[in-house]
């Protein structure tokens, strides 16, 4: 168990619909991180909040959007799902410094029918 | 944009012999540079990092080198062991701007090691 917490493990819904994923940062961590990795892709940086702030964005489609809550919590919200959402969606964290990088969740499989 | 390249997308090495595994960047920026280790199903774990004012950095079985002049840093698997077969992904850590929590990650696409019994 790595600490970070991301519900649920797998989401299968249909075209059109909107999906919200969780994230629950690991204790004392500020910054949480969304990527999504697509079939045959690397780590596709989306979004980074830090204590509450948007930080940056990446490739983020304007479909989706997150927000991190005052308890540190994320979320990540879908709309207007495409076949092509269709990817493992990993949250992470971390502290201030990246002497040991981000720790990731398990992820939330989305499946877009 | 590609800022982080691996460009190889899978390698195989016999059990016992050495894994290397390369990865190439672009942003003369990145001050940090990790690797992480994906298995199927599980989200990636960090594996082992080193400080652009560094050029090896061991943790036993693992090692990483980094050529800034050169723009490349390798991980080293001594010896590879049928355990180490995964993905392997190459990070280069970069301060978007001055502020807390600033730092940002830019991942390679990965590459796929098979360590053969």
């Amino acid at each position: 168990d790595s600490g970070v917490t991301q519900t649920p493990k797998h989401l299968i819904t249909a075209t059109g619909q909107r999906v919200t994923l969780r994230c629950s940062p690991r204790s004392g961590d500020l910054s949480v991180y969304w990527y999504q990795q697509s079939l045959d892709q690397g780590l596709q940086f989306l979004i980074h909040y830090y204590n509450g702030e948007e930080r940056a964005k990446g490739n983020i489609l304007e479909r989706f959007s997150a927000q991190q809550f005052p308890d540190l919590h994320s979320e990540l919200n879908l709309s207007s799902l495409e076949l092509g959402d269709s990817a493992l969606y990993f949250c992470a964290s971390s502290v201030v410094h990246l002497r040991d990088g981000y720790t990731f969740g398990s992820g939330t499989r989305l499946t877009v029918v | 944009d590609q800022q982080v390249k691996q460009n190889s997308p899978s390698l195989s090495v016999q059990e016992g012999r050495i894994s290397i595994l390369n990865c190439d960047y672009t942003n003369s920026m990145f001050d940090y540079f990790l690797w992480y280790k994906k298995y199927p199903a599980e989200g990636p774990t960090f594996l082992i990092s080193i400080s652009s004012i560094k050029d090896k950095n061991e943790d036993g079985r693992f090692t990483v080198f980094l050529n800034k002049s050169a723009k490349h840093l390798s991980l080293h698997i001594v010896p590879s062991q049928p355990g180490d077969s995964a993905v392997y992904f190459c990070a280069a850590s970069a301060k978007v701007d001055s502020g807390a929590g600033s730092y940002q990650l830019t991942f390679g696409k990965g590459t796929k090691l098979s360590v053969i019994p």
